[in-house]
């Protein structure tokens, strides 16, 4: 089964700096295809965030950023703020899928 | 600016058939690489991608909903739609429609709909 996995909970205080990972298989990160990020504000849909793992949409701070290596995805956001408290997602294209594949979600809690 | 609303029924008995439509506007849906697409979050869970429809009224599903799930589209409505047949509780959820921008090496979806909450009780 297709699986993105990401960690269930990061945090980090104000000011710093903080990863998400993202992994994948050969069906999906793997196979060369990229990888994109969204935030979900509480209540509120998820917004694009990274686009082709490593592009920013007009108005996503350059706080935010995305590298993608092998089977893995990361997204780091630097000086931490209240407002970044939220879930976040990677989304990736899996083969066996013939569709796209979600991870299960990483909530961000600034200390 | 491209808009997407979802609308249909918040409360779907057991066994019946969920049925939602996505209206778009600021925009057209007949352009290439933009496809549309459905996506659904259970309460308190991660996002599910259900399915998506070229404008040509091509698909493609989630083999996990695949046999249940139909989704088509009105150009001349700028609208696309949801069925869901066979619904049980486990299909409660927000469902959010989205435009997706595919290129040779997968997808991404933007803009959102803000998401319609669908409850499946008797």
């Amino acid at each position: 089964q297709s699986v993105l996995t990401q960690p269930p909970s990061v945090s980090g205080a104000p000011g710093q700096r903080v990863t998400i990972s993202c992994t994948g298989s050969s069906s999906n990160i793997g196979a060369g295809y990229d990888v994109h990020w969204y935030q979900q504000l509480p209540g509120t849909a998820p917004k694009l965030l990274i686009y082709d793992n490593n592009n920013r949409p007009s108005g996503v701070p350059d706080r935010f950023s995305g590298s993608k290596s092998g089977t893995s995805a990361s997204l780091a956001i630097s000086g931490l703020q209240a407002e970044d408290e939220a879930d976040y997602y990677c989304q990736s294209y899996d083969s066996s899928l013939s569709g796209s594949l979600f991870g299960g979600g990483t909530k961000l809690t600034v200390l | 600016q491209l808009q997407l609303q979802e609308s249909g029924p918040g409360l779907v008995k057991p066994s019946e058939t969920l049925s939602l439509t996505c209206t778009v506007s600021g925009g057209s849906m007949n352009r290439n690489a933009y496809y549309w697409g459905w996506i659904r979050q259970p309460p308190g869970k991660g996002l599910e991608w259900i399915g998506t429809i070229y404008y040509t009224g091509s698909t493609y599903h989630n083999p996990s909903l695949k046999s249940r799930v139909t989704i088509s589209v009105d150009t001349s409505k700028s609208q696309f739609s949801l069925k869901l047949s066979s619904v049980t509780a486990a299909d409660t959820a927000v469902y959010y429609c989205a435009r997706s921008t595919v290129t040779s090496w997968g997808n991404w979806f933007d803009p959102w709909g803000q998401g319609t909450l669908v409850t499946v009780s008797s």
